[in-house]
């Protein structure tokens, strides 16, 4: 696609439910990122991506969060038994080549607005 | 650790010169970066290091040095749509850490 999607753009739930975001990178963009972003602060990072496997975890505050990218395309963020603290806006980012210089330039969507309630 | 700091606002003029600072801390360096991000939007890519040294772009200049863990980040010529908060962005060792960004706001 022309650049990175993600669906939905708002999702309000409430606590303890389950939600799944997806993101749909540039074609061809083998790195995928997933980013939390509060107000006022910069994007947290979550978990990176390369090619179907997840190459850095490390960001992902507890086991409710989950990503998958079975294809090494599209990629889902599930999250179980939300909490109010999760509310913030999740932003996917990807890039063609990570560690390659200015290929390494990450194209971020226009992020999915979680509320839980 | 891992650390990035810069300023939380900033003011400045049209018209005018502004510098944004970055300092970081990282295991690692693979390139620093600085996006844009207008407020309810996504961050969008202004600038990229690697070397020491200033890098330009139009009104658009950034700087580095490795040895300091040092960025900053020049806008020129300011414009009322220069109003954004500015992400300093460092790629350690495998993933890349954002600053929490600087907030400018240019006034008239």
């Amino acid at each position: 696609g022309a650049g990175v999607s993600q669906t939905p753009s708002n999702k309000v739930t409430e606590k303890g439910k389950y939600v799944e975001l997806r993101c749909d990178p540039i074609s061809g963009h083998t790195a995928l990122y997933w980013y939390r972003q509060s107000l006022g602060q910069g994007p947290e990072f979550l978990i990176y991506f390369q090619g179907t496997g997840a190459a850095d975890d490390s960001g992902l505050p507890n086991d409710r969060f989950f990503a998958v990218r079975p294809e090494g395309s599209v990629s889902t963020l599930k999250i179980q038994r939300t909490e109010r603290g999760d509310s913030a806006v999740y932003l996917c980012a990807s890039s063609s080549q990570p560690g390659t210089g200015a290929a390494d330039t990450q194209y971020f969507g226009p992020g999915t607005r979680l509320t839980v309630l | 650790g891992q650390n990035i700091d810069q300023p939380t606002e900033m003011t400045a003029t049209e018209g005018a010169i502004v510098q944004i600072n970055c300092t970081y801390q990282t295991s690692g360096f693979n390139g620093l970066f600085w996006y844009q991000q207008h407020a309810g939007e996504a961050p969008t890519f202004l600038s990229y290091n690697v070397l020491d040294g200033l890098e330009e772009k139009g009104r658009f200049s950034s700087f580095l040095s490795r040895s300091k863990g040092y960025s900053y980040l020049l806008l020129k010529e300011l414009q009322m749509k220069d109003s954004a908060s500015y992400l300093c962005a460092v790629r350690g060792r495998d993933k890349i850490i954002f600053g929490k960004g600087t907030r400018l706001h240019i006034l008239p």
